[in-house]
């Protein structure tokens, strides 16, 4: 069955960028969204955005100046990277698939932002 | 943005009850709601979706009602697996779906 796998520096200094990298096994990165989810003590589960296989991005309204994401179909592999992070974006990343809501999930990387 | 209101934020239940977990959201998702459950140092897993049809391999002592505006997850008869976080999400609002803030359920 589908796997998902998040991968990147557990630790980032603020004002840099975050950047993760999900890998997708057993299974195809299309015809499907994919979408990246944080979890924090002080915010619960917070929705970062989703990309399609093609490309196409939607951004929650809250990030959208710092966030991108970006999608490479022959690795099946998507990416998301978070610019000039503070210690609000310390989190758990998780990557997960969407089939009608988020249907499988990446076990999750602990990101500390921190000098 | 719409607000996802999950009660109680704790639940004690001993093992083989039957547990009640209620969501709210403001203003109304229609049917597009899911259940998760998530363990200490696990992902969140997907239970139910379109508030009341159960994902893959989920089994059918869980179950989930409403509509609109009202949700409920039923766990028929705890199990010891059964003893985690529980958070409701809408997704009507796509491409901005919330999540409630959870429920825990914990061994009486």
């Amino acid at each position: 069955q589908v796997q998902l796998q998040e991968s990147g520096p557990g630790l980032v200094k603020p004002s840099e960028t975050l950047s993760l990298t999900c890998t997708v096994s057993g299974g195809s990165i299309s015809p499907f969204y994919w979408s990246w989810i944080r979890q924090s003590p002080g915010k619960g589960l917070e929705c970062i955005g989703y990309i399609y296989y093609t490309g196409s991005t939607n951004y929650n309204p809250s990030l959208k100046s710092r966030v991108s994401m970006s999608v490479d179909t022959s690795k099946n592999q998507f990416s998301l990277k978070l610019s000039s992070v503070t210690a609000a974006d310390t989190a758990v990343y998780y990557c997960a698939r969407i089939y009608e809501t988020m249907d499988v999930w990446g076990q999750g990387t602990t990101v500390t932002v921190s000098s | 943005e719409i607000v996802m209101t999950q009660s109680p934020a704790t639940l004690s239940v001993s093992p083989g009850e039957r547990a009640t977990l209620s969501c709210r959201a403001s203003p109304s998702v229609s049917n597009s709601l899911a259940w998760y459950q998530q363990k200490p140092g696990q992902a969140p897993r997907l239970l139910i979706y379109g508030a009341s049809t159960r994902a893959t391999g989920i089994p059918a002592r869980f179950s989930g009602s409403g509509s609109g505006t009202e949700f409920t997850l039923t766990i028929s008869s705890l199990q010891s697996e059964d003893f985690a976080v529980y958070y409701c999400q809408q997704y009507n609002d796509w491409p901005h779906p919330t999540f409630g803030g959870g429920t825990k359920v914990e061994i009486k």
